[in-house]
């Protein structure tokens, strides 16, 4: 069964700098999507970034980009120049190939950027 | 812009009550989801459905009925309400083609108190 496991529970960090946050899955697929969504404080939900296995290339979108280790089934979000608007909750999910769709999410991390 | 509407905003019943909580895609999505989300435990998934009249079990299933009646409405049900049911729930869609495929796009949530 997939499965999603997000360690850091909060993460504070200064303004401008760098943040790193980890996503370790489980998977019996050899084709799969990973995802990371954001939800502010308002309560939106919202797609950041993903990657698909077969890529080698780690995926980036403007200052997310991805840490995407296969053989350790991780895939870390990295955050440069943080903003104060980046303060939120970070979710991890996947969904596996192969016909399936079932999209499971980790229990998140929380993001607080100071000035 | 893909949307998806969730009712009512908020909800408060009472122990052994039932409940239906609506969600409406006006993406031409195939899949559709809901979640339950709690403090510590992130974003579960309950039920997903692939079209209309299909159904698919999820993680946290016990006490939640779905319905899915058209490619638009997917519908959760909860028969026998308990306060364990207490929670924010998120629906959701997707599907397989164009730029955002596999992408999930959230509704605003649902706010459930269970008494």
């Amino acid at each position: 069964a997939q499965k999603v496991t997000q360690t850091q529970t909060s993460i504070s960090v200064m303004e401008k700098t760098t943040v790193t946050m980890d996503c370790v899955y489980e998977t019996q697929d050899s084709s799969y999507f990973l995802f990371w969504y954001k939800q502010t404080a308002s309560g939106e939900i919202v797609f950041l970034i993903r990657q698909d296995s077969y890529k080698k290339e780690n995926a980036t979108v403007g200052h997310y980009s991805l840490n995407f280790q296969k053989p350790k089934s991780s895939i870390g979000l990295i955050i440069t120049a943080t903003q104060i608007e980046d303060s939120a909750v970070y979710f991890c999910a996947m969904r596996e190939g192969g016909g399936g769709y079932k999209v499971v999410f980790g229990s998140g991390t929380r993001l607080l950027v100071s000035p | 812009e893909a949307a998806v509407t969730q009712s009512p905003r908020n909800k408060v019943t009472v122990t052994g009550g039932n409940v239906t909580l609506s969600c409406r895609q006006t993406n031409s999505h195939n899949y559709m989801y809901w979640y339950r989300q709690d403090t510590g435990h992130g974003l579960r998934l309950i039920h997903y459905s692939y079209g209309a009249g299909n159904l698919q079990i999820g993680d946290v299933p016990d006490g939640y009925k779905a319905t899915r009646t058209t490619q638009e409405d997917f519908f959760l049900l909860l028969e026998l309400a308990s306060p364990s049911q207490t929670s924010l729930y998120f629906c959701a869609s997707s599907d397989d083609w164009g730029d955002s495929q596999n992408t999930l796009y959230f509704g605003a949530g649902t706010r459930l108190s269970v008494l």
